[in-house]
C-alpha cells in the first residue's frame, strides 16, 4: 500500500508559469512532510519541508501548501524556469530522529523556453 | 551545510562479484543513515536504517545477506552488495540524518549523489 501518493506523473510548464505539484498521505503520525529536487545522475537535494502545524511555507518561489484535514500537501513553484526541469519527490516521515522518509513516486517537470 | 559523501559514484563489475559502497558524512555525526534504491525513472525504495553500532533493520522484501549494511562509525556507513547480479543493477542513494540541527532544531535528511552499480 502507497503511503505517499504524487500527481502528476510529468508535467510540461511554459517559462514563466507556475507549476503545481500534488501529494496526499495516509499516516496521520507523519508529521514532516519534505520536497525534494533531483536531476538525473544525482542524489535528491531537500528544497522545501513543512509541519503539520502551519498551512503554509514559502521560500524565494517554492510555496509548500498543507491541508491536514484532506492529507495533502503541494508544491507550487512560481515563475517556473528552465533551470527547475528536474524529478521532483514530495516525502513524509514521523519527523523524530531515526525516521525514514517514505517518497512518492516524483514528477517529472519539464519548463519550456 | 551538511555534507553527505557517496563512493564510489560508478562501479561496474562482473555477475558474482561484491561491490563495497561507502557513505560518509563529512561534517557532522549520524548515529542513523538510510540506503535507498532507485530505478530509473522511478522513486527511491527505502532498503534499510543503518544504526551505528548495532545491526541495520532492513525493509521487508530485502535480503540483508545480499545487501551487507556496517556502521561502524558516526560518520561512515558501507553497502556490500554480496554476490551481485545483472538484476542488483541499479542507483544506490544513502542518507544522514542531522537530526536537530535544521531550522528551528528540524531533522533534515542529506543524501549523497549516490552510486550507479552496473553488474554484467
Amino acid at each position: 500500500q502507497q503511503q505517499v501518493k504524487q500527481s502528476p506523473q510529468s508535467l510540461i510548464v511554459q517559462k514563466g508559469g507556475i507549476s503545481i505539484i500534488n501529494c496526499a498521505y495516509e499516516n496521520t503520525a507523519f508529521d514532516y512532510f519534505p520536497w525534494y529536487q533531483q536531476f538525473p545522475g544525482k542524489g535528491p537535494a531537500l528544497l522545501i519541508a513543512i509541519r503539520p502545524d502551519v498551512s503554509e511555507k514559502k521560500e524565494g518561489r517554492f510555496t509548500i501548501s498543507f491541508n491536514k484535514s484532506a492529507k495533502q500537501f503541494s508544491l507550487h513553484i512560481m515563475d517556473s524556469q528552465p533551470g527547475d526541469s528536474a524529478t521532483y519527490f514530495c516525502a513524509a516521515s514521523k519527523g523524530q530522529a531515526g525516521t525514514a522518509l517514505i517518497f512518492g513516486k516524483g514528477t517529472t517537470l519539464s519548463v519550456s523556453s | 551545510g551538511a555534507v553527505v559523501s557517496q563512493h564510489p559514484s560508478r562501479v561496474i563489475c562482473k555477475s558474482g562479484t561484491s561491490v563495497k559502497i561507502e557513505c560518509r558524512s563529512l561534517d557532522f555525526q549520524a548515529t542513523t543513515m538510510f540506503w535507498y534504491r532507485q530505478f530509473p525513472k522511478q522513486s527511491l525504495m527505502l532498503m534499510a536504517t543503518s544504526n551505528e553500532g548495532s545491526k541495520a533493520t532492513y525493509e521487508q522484501g530485502v535480503e540483508k545477506d545480499k545487501f551487507l549494511i556496517n556502521h561502524a562509525s558516526l560518520t561512515l556507513s558501507t553497502l556490500t552488495v554480496t554476490s551481485a547480479h545483472p538484476e542488483d543493477s541499479s542507483f544506490y542513494i544513502c542518507s544522514a540524518g542531522n537530526f536537530g540541527q535544521g531550522k528551528g532544531g528540524a531533522n533534515v535528511l542529506t543524501f549523497g549523489a549516490g552510486s550507479r552499480l552496473t553488474v554484467l
